[in-house]
Order: structure tokens, then sequence, then C-alpha cells
């Protein structure tokens, strides 16, 4: 499975975008970028995901490179609720038979009032 | 619907015990998957289903067994809990493979071992 690289940890500020960045420069041409959040306490909670174009959704929007090295997780108005892990996660959805996700450290958000 | 559960919430146990942990969905997937975290780390998988009756390792099987005899339920045992199954626990299912179908986690089951 193809890595992913994020930063440790990202402050925002509450009502202001959040852009959370991902490098995945050893990327498949049948890997989807998927990307998750794990709330203080909880089990992850899918956020979006996508191939090629940019996807928006009621939760954000992933903007993809031209060459889908990078990809940008975008949360247009940050909340307090927002705070938490967010993990770029590359999946085979062609090959792979079995929906595994292969989680890193992800980035950790912390959104100030 | 309630979606994933895992049962128990909590649970501490000596070294050499045994246990199960239980999860059960209510939204008819065919695939279930149980991983574990440990503190500072993402979740690692430990066994996934694909199916009623079918089971497979992850990354990190050993010490933990499985089973999936019914559809909604998938079972993580230990056998004989060791301090380093300290974790805690999480539980996905997801309807069948393909881009589209995501994973949907439950609550989390936080294990000590001493």
């Amino acid at each position: 499975d193809a890595k992913t690289t994020q930063p440790n940890s990202m402050e925002s500020n509450e009502e202001e975008p959040v852009h959370l960045p991902c490098n995945h420069s050893t990327i498949s041409g049948t890997d989807y970028i998927h990307w998750y959040r794990q709330l203080p306490s909880q089990g992850p909670e899918y956020v979006i995901h996508g191939l090629t174009s940019n996807v928006n959704n009621r939760m954000a929007s992933l903007a993809i490179a031209e060459d889908r090295k990078s990809s940008t997780l975008i949360l247009h108005r940050a909340t307090l609720r927002d705070a938490a892990v967010y993990y770029c996660i590359l999946r085979d959805d062609y090959g792979g038979a079995t929906n595994k996700l292969i989680f890193g450290t992800g980035t950790l958000l912390a959104v100030q009032p | 619907n309630a979606g994933v559960t895992q049962t128990p919430k909590f649970r501490v146990l000596k070294t050499g015990q045994s246990m199960t942990l239980l999860c059960a969905q209510d939204m008819n997937h065919e695939y279930m998957y149980w991983y574990r975290q440990d503190p500072g780390m993402g979740l690692r998988l430990i066994h996934y289903s694909v199916g009623e009756g079918t089971t497979a390792k992850g990354e990190v099987p050993d010490g933990y067994n499985v089973s999936r005899l019914k559809k909604q339920n998938f079972l993580l045992g230990l056998e004989s809990a060791a301090p380093s199954q300290t974790s805690v626990y999480f539980c996905a299912s997801s309807r069948t493979r393909g881009h589209s179908y995501e994973q949907y986690f439950g609550p989390g089951t936080r294990l000590t071992v001493t």
C-alpha cells in the first residue's frame, strides 16, 4: 500500500477555513484517496474520498493535485466540533477486494475559539 | 439504526486471562473489521471478514482469534491476554468492496491487561 505523509498537528481559529495537506508521491493509478477523522474518545468516521477530480460533500471538500501526488482536505468554516485527528488514507479500490484501511498517525487539528 | 455497537466498553484483565469482545452491526453489511489503537498511534488492522463464515488476518493478528458465525456479529477473542494487548479496540463494518463504501466504526472497547 502506498504511504501518505501528513503534518503531525495544525491549528485553526473557529469559523475560518482549514486546509489539511497530504502527500502521497507513490500513489498508483487505482488508489482512491480517503479521509477519515477521529473525534476525541470516539471511533473514526468517514469524511470524503476521491480519485482524480475535486469532490465536495456536506462535511468538506477534497482538492486533488493534477499529478495526484498530493491532496488537501478543506474545512470551509472550522467549528470547535471539528477538533480531531484527520487521517489521509490511500486505498486500492480496484484490485483490493476487502476495503481495508491502513491508518497512519494523521494530523491533530486544534480549533481555537 | 444503532449502527455498530461494541461490548463491553471497558475491561481490565489479568495476564493469562481470556475474553471475547463482541461487535454487532444492524446495517446488513458484508464486511467487518477489528482494529487496535495504541496511544498516539493510528489504527492497525487485526483481522477482518468479507462474509459470514470467513475470516482473514490483518497487519497484527498474533494473539487474537476471530469468528463470524452470523452476518451481523464479529467476535474477537484473546485466549491468553498479555500486557502488550492493552489497547483500545475498534470494530468497523462496510457494505461491500468498492470505493463508494465507507467503513462505519463502533465506539471502541478500552482493554487494560495488568
